[in-house]
């Protein structure tokens, strides 16, 4: 099977940094994805990880370890509308979504 | 068109009345998925399509679902005799890849079984 591990909430300032764990377990791999979804909206697609190490995508950077089962999602200046959930997905076997991590970015 | 849209945007309907969902994917997408969300919840995988072949219905939670999906292109998923637990959010979502990759979501069909 596949689970997948996420921080239900996190609060952050203002222009900083915060970075968002995930922790899964799958049988098969192939790909680790991370997405943004504001409240009422769906969610859109923010960096993709199939080969371990850092991808970087302007101010959110992504890292994956396969042999440690663990990605993260770093977000730097941070604004007021970086405010939204963050999903950790993984296609294993099959398409799995984690339970997201609720972002709260303070003045 | 410019992206995945479904259809309705809302429906309202009696326990146990079928109802049937639209989604349109983007053009040229080879994989379409369709999810649920709950109030406040993750997303849960339902139905994968993938181009011609069988597609993956391990998400279905019971045999009153069943989703298809005419010519490669549009996919309608079909809920029978409707209960409240069926109450969510219900989402598509189209890709380039036909293994994941990259997915555009649609706006999603609320519904709400009364």
């Amino acid at each position: 099977g596949q689970n997948i591990d996420q921080p239900t909430e996190m609060t952050a300032t203002e222009g900083a940094i915060v970075q968002i764990n995930c922790t899964y377990q799958t049988s098969g791999f192939n790909g680790l994805f991370w997405y943004q979804q504001h409240a009422g909206e769906a969610p859109t697609f923010l960096s993709y990880n199939v080969l371990d190490g850092l991808e970087e995508k302007g101010r959110f950077s992504s890292f994956l370890s396969r042999s440690k089962g663990y990605s993260y999602l770093l977000l730097k200046e941070l604004q007021m509308k970086d405010s939204a959930s963050y999903l950790c997905a993984v296609y294993g076997q099959n398409f799995v979504f984690g339970p997201g991590t609720r972002l709260s970015v303070l003045p | 068109g410019a992206g995945v849209s479904q259809s309705p945007s809302n429906k309202v309907t009696e326990k146990g009345k079928d109802v049937e969902l639209r989604c349109d994917p983007i053009s040229g997408h080879t994989a379409l998925y369709w999810y649920r969300q709950s109030l406040g919840q993750g997303l849960e995988f339902l139905i994968y399509f993938q181009g011609n072949s069988a597609p993956d219905k391990s998400g279905l939670p019971s045999d009153r679902f069943s989703a298809e999906r005419t010519g490669g292109s549009v996919s309608t998923l079909t809920i029978q005799r409707t209960q409240q637990e069926d109450s969510a959010v219900y989402l598509c979502a189209s890709s380039a890849w036909d293994r994941g990759g990259e997915q555009y979501f649609g706006p999603g069909t609320r519904l709400t079984v009364t």
